[in-house]
């Protein structure tokens, strides 16, 4: 059975500290690494990895995969109380003619000033 | 955005009562998903489509039927709904590519009393 595992589940910090969450994920079939922030409504996506080594930015977020040792890590530098949300990891695998994605549970980012 | 709209948004309805969710899309991508999102759970995979007429299961199924008789829609239906499926519904889409972010819906919210 395809597995991604998040940790910490939750996480409180100050404004300006730098964060970082983990995913870890037993998937047949793998095809990507995705990150997700979801806020009071629909995830909306963040970053795809697909590959080892090569870091993903976009701002104060960055992303890396480790493809041998099945995790990736999301960075959040000088973290602002608006990156408060649920980050979700979702890994996808393809198979007969599918491409599903297996979400993990999430980590709960709250940012205090 | 992408194009996925939901509805309803929110919906409350009796045990026992057959319940259906619409997904549709404006984006012509193969790939459309059912997941609920439940507290301490996640997202999980109720049912997937990749392509017309063709549907599988996910990991969370039990109860739970669907149809996709056109590119654009995919239908959700709860045959007879129960309180355990209280839950918020997000519909997801991807493209028609592997390794292509997948898109999710503003979600709606079932409560079942």
């Amino acid at each position: 059975e395809d597995k991604v595992v998040q940790s910490p589940l939750s996480l409180v910090v100050h404004e300006g500290d730098t964060v970082t969450l983990n995913c870890s994920y037993e998937v047949t079939n793998f095809r990507s690494l995705l990150w997700y922030k979801q806020e009071k409504k629909a995830p909306t996506f963040l970053f795809m990895l697909t590959s080892s080594g090569i870091e993903k930015k976009s701002g104060r977020l960055s992303s890396i995969l480790d493809k041998k040792e099945l995790f990736s890590i999301l960075n959040i530098t000088a973290t602002q109380t608006g990156d408060s949300a649920i980050y979700l990891c979702a890994a996808s695998n393809s198979g007969a003619g599918s491409y599903q994605l297996t979400f993990g549970k999430g980590t709960k980012l709250s940012v205090i000033p | 955005d992408a194009g996925i709209t939901q509805s309803p948004r929110h919906k409350v309805t009796e045990t026992g009562t057959p319940v259906t969710l619409r997904c549709h899309q404006t984006e012509n991508h193969r790939y459309m998903y059912w997941y609920r999102q439940d507290p301490g759970h996640g997202l999980r995979l109720i049912h997937y489509s990749y392509g017309v007429k063709d549907t599988d299961k996910g990991e969370v199924s039990d109860g739970y039927s669907v149809s996709r008789s056109k590119t654009e829609d995919f239908l959700l239906t709860l045959e007879s709904a129960t309180s355990s499926q209280t839950s918020v519904y997000f519909c997801a889409i991807s493209g028609n590519r592997a390794n292509t972010e997948a898109f999710f819906g503003q979600g709606t919210r079932l409560t079942v009393v």
